[in-house]
């Protein structure tokens, strides 16, 4: 248990909806990192915060928003979904913002898009 | 950019066989580099690590050496279990700057029995 939990663990839902993915990160951990986990694109980073301001940005469509609460805990928000859509999305934390510190990582939400 | 490039799986090997998964990455600078390993329905953990040029990462048998000259940070076991069935990351990150984990894509290990 990396003690990083994630909601929900699985979602089905249509093409043009809207999902929140919720991520709690591990106690005492100020970053918060979303990743996508496709088939084919491997794992590609999304966005960082770091208690609670956005710190570095990577290949996050317009459609997708995240934030991060005064708790800590991080949301992901996809919209207008479409079936490219569908992946495993993974929330991991570490203490701070930068270092070489390990990175603990959820179980995942999988989001499939019919 | 920055990037890391692993080689294509699957890699099926019998119980006690020598691994090898082979990663090279690109990259401006000297980054930190990792393994992370994720078993099935499980997140990744952390394998392995190695922040400087000729460090040896070692953890449950599995090791790697950062080689600076070839840029690379191959992931070694001597005798693999059927337990080291899973999906290896191999993953690069600079220590003083504000960048993420960049990972390469995987490489799925199946060892049979």
């Amino acid at each position: 248990d990396s003690g990083v939990t994630q909601t929900p663990k699985h979602l089905i839902t249509a093409t043009g909806q809207r999902v929140t993915l919720r991520c709690s990160p591990r106690s005492g951990d100020l970053s918060v990192y979303w990743y996508q986990q496709s088939l084919d694109q491997g794992l590609q980073f999304l966005i960082q915060y770091y208690n609670g301001e956005e710190r570095a940005k990577g290949n996050i469509l317009e459609r997708f928003s995240a934030q991060q609460f005064p708790d800590l805990h991080s949301e992901l928000n996809l919209s207008s979904l479409e079936l490219g859509d569908s992946a495993l999305y993974f929330c991991a934390s570490s203490q701070t913002g930068v270092g070489t510190g390990e990175l603990f990582f959820g179980e995942g939400s999988r989001l499939t898009v019919l | 950019g920055n990037s890391v490039t692993q080689m294509e799986g699957p890699v099926t090997l019998s119980e006690e066989a020598f691994l090898t998964i082979n990663c090279t990455y690109t990259a401006t600078g000297y980054p930190s580099l990792f393994w992370y390993v994720q078993y099935p329905g499980e997140g990744l953990q952390l394998l392995l690590k190695a922040t400087k040029a000729d460090d040896k990462g070692s953890n449950k048998g599995f090791e790697a050496t950062y080689r600076k000259e070839t840029t690379s940070f191959h992931l070694e076991k001597g005798s693999v279990q059927v337990s080291d069935s899973a999906v290896y990351f191999c993953a690069l990150r600079f220590p003083n700057r504000n960048t993420p984990l960049v990972f390469g894509k995987g490489t799925r290990l199946s060892v049979i029995a």
